[in-house]
């Protein structure tokens, strides 16, 4: 159980363009979701926080316009990463936290590896 | 402010050695701890954790005791395989349910 998954699993995008990265809770219900980003061969950074059916809260430093989040459902939460450009290339990480069991622990996704041309 | 310290790496042993891989964090109140595993090309899983002081996380071999006086959550495993080569995070989770990573420790380990 507490299975999250993202889509893309990579991705290659021209520069300008606009790319969506999904986030599910496949078997639990996630009334908070996170968005990390991590850079080659470094740590993952926190972007933003997402709650269902509210808006995110971004991290110091995280354009909210550059990237936009939307926590739809309990079980989907979206990362739109918008006129991206090469500098956005890395690797973008979700987790979830249960709403119930272990309410502290987050389960993360495979991530999602992102390259803009 | 919450931080975590991890010794850097990369780190390569031999099959059947010792492992220890350092974790120190800073953090206000009582954090719960975590060692996170992410293999090459993969996303993270949860190793182990702990959520109080003097608790020990094990899994697959895999140690931590939580130690509050000194701060520390090492790592520990007897004897490592060479399917255990990967970066391994140390993490705290704050009150406030954001969890901070360390700077991950690559392990390599040859036959």
């Amino acid at each position: 159980g507490a299975v999250v998954s993202q889509h893309p699993s990579w991705v290659i995008c021209k520069s300008g363009t606009s790319v969506k990265i999904e986030c599910r809770s496949l078997d639990f219900q996630a009334t908070t979701m996170f968005w990390y980003r991590q850079f080659p061969k470094q740590s993952l950074m926190l972007m933003a926080t997402s709650n269902e059916g509210s808006k995110a809260t971004y991290e110091q430093g995280v354009e909210k316009d550059k990237f936009l989040i939307n926590h739809a459902s309990l079980t989907l939460s979206t990362l739109t990463v918008t006129s991206a450009h090469p500098e956005d290339s890395s690797f973008y990480i979700c987790s979830a936290r249960t709403t119930s069991g272990s309410p502290n622990e987050q389960f993360f996704g495979p991530g999602t590896r992102l390259t803009v041309l | 402010g919450n931080s975590v310290t991890q010794m850097e790496g990369p780190v390569t042993l031999s099959e059947e050695a010792f492992l220890t891989i350092n974790c120190t964090y800073t953090a206000t109140g009582y954090p719960s701890l975590f060692w996170y595993v992410q293999y090459p090309g993969e996303g993270l899983q949860l190793l182990l954790k702990a959520t109080k002081a003097d608790d020990k996380g094990s899994n697959k071999g895999f140690e931590a005791t939580y130690r509050k006086e000194t701060t520390s959550f090492h790592l520990e495993k007897g004897s490592v395989q060479v399917s255990d080569s990967a970066v391994y995070f140390c993490a705290l989770k704050t009150s406030y349910d954001k969890v901070i990573f360390g700077p991950g420790t690559s392990l390599s380990v040859i036959p």
